[in-house]
Order: C-alpha cells, then structure tokens, then sequence
C-alpha cells in the first residue's frame, strides 16, 4: 500500500461520456500530480497542484480537466474524449513541487482507461 | 533536449539468473536520478535514489550504480525472482525546479521464467 489511493481502477467509456477519476493520498504531503502513462512510452505529466494551487498545465487539452479540493484529494474530470486518450492514468503525490533527491513521489496503482 | 534512453526495451531471464539494466541520460544539469518498479497494474514505486556524489545504491538484490561524467547509470537484480517480473523505469531530474523538469525513461519491461 503506498499510502495514495486511485478510483475506479477501470474505466470504459464512450467518446461522448462524462466520467471523473479520483486520487487521495493518506501521506500529508502537499504536490500531486496527474500523469498519463501510454505503452511503450514514458509518462506524461499532465498537471501538477502545490498547496492546493494548479503549478503545471503540461499543454493538455480542455477535454482533461483536473480539480484539487483540498491537499489530500484530486480529481481529473473527463468530456468528449477520442479512442487515442486510453492509457493508464496515473495520480502520484509528494512533500512539495520539487525534482529534489528528497521529494520523492509516491504513485497510485492508476486508472485504466479505455475510451470507445 | 533532455532525454532518458533506457535498454534493452525488454528481457527474458531464467529464474535465479542475474541481469543489467541500462540508463543513459542528457539530462543537464543534474541532480538525482531513481529507479522505479511497476508491476502489472501498479504504480511505479521507488528502488534507490543517487545523487550527483554517489555512484552505487543497493536495495536488496537490486544494485544501482551512477556515473555522473558518463551519464549512464545501471540496475543489476542478482538471484532473479519471479516477482521481479516487471518494468524498470529510470527517472533523472534536475534539480530543484518544477515537476516538468524530471525526465522519465520508457523503462524496461524485465520477465523472469521458471
């Protein structure tokens, strides 16, 4: 248990649903992260909240909408998604923003997403 | 262009076999570089950490080594396991600045065989 917890695991949806992912972690820290993770590819970040605060938009389109209520909890709302969005959706937290030796991100067991 | 190239893509070991994975990165300038563990439908979870000064960590059967002026860094499971089925992924990072500085590798997909 990493102490960062993701629902639903799974997820199937059509192009013309709306559907919401959710993340919390347990650990006190303050950054989280949305990243996709696709095969064979590295993982992409998405977004990035510090102190409840969105830092990082890595130029993701409108129809990824993230919300971060408070530290512990982020959400990634979904509309009108395309068949090339289905991909392991990874949610990760740390102590603060930061690539330091330190700031460790623990990741979520992700949400698969399959988009039809 | 900061980049993460790991190798091989993947590998197919013997069960008690030992085996190397292979990082190399242009990632400049640097200051930590992690691998990571996936298991099949997990997140990725933290092996060993290396700083620019260090050049091996161990972690159990896994052992990490950094050189910083070649940029390549190593992780070598010795003894293999079936649990060690999984992919590897390395993780350079900058420094202390924002989340999109770190680079991540397309990791290696390792499967161990009975």
């Amino acid at each position: 248990e990493t102490g960062v917890t993701q629902t639903p695991r799974h997820l199937v949806m059509g192009m013309t649903n709306k559907k919401s992912l959710k993340c919390e972690q347990h650990l006190g820290h303050n950054a989280m992260y949305w990243y996709k993770q696709s095969a064979k590819k590295p993982l992409e970040l998405m977004f990035v909240y510090n102190f409840k605060e969105q830092t990082e938009n890595n130029s993701v389109p409108s129809r990824f909408s993230p919300e971060c209520p408070n530290s512990s909890h982020l959400f990634l709302h979904l509309h009108t998604l395309q068949p090339e969005d289905s991909a392991l959706y990874l949610c990760a937290s740390s102590p603060r923003e930061a690539g330091g030796p330190y700031n460790e991100q623990f990741f979520g067991p992700g949400t698969r997403l399959t988009v039809l | 262009k900061n980049q993460v190239e790991q190798s091989p893509q993947s590998l197919i070991i013997l069960e008690g076999k030992n085996c190397t994975l292979q990082c190399n990165y242009t990632v400049s300038p640097f200051s930590n570089l992690r691998w990571y563990k996936q298991d099949t439908g997990r997140g990725p979870v933290s092996l060993t950490i290396m700083t620019f000064s260090e050049n091996t960590k161990s972690n159990g059967r896994y052992t990490a080594t950094l050189d910083a002026d070649t940029k390549q860094s190593s992780l070598h499971i010795t003894a293999s396991q079936l649990s060690d089925s999984a992919s590897y992924i390395c993780v350079v990072s900058p420094g202390y600045s924002s989340a999109s500085k770190i680079i991540f590798g397309s990791g290696t997909r390792l499967s161990i065989r009975p």
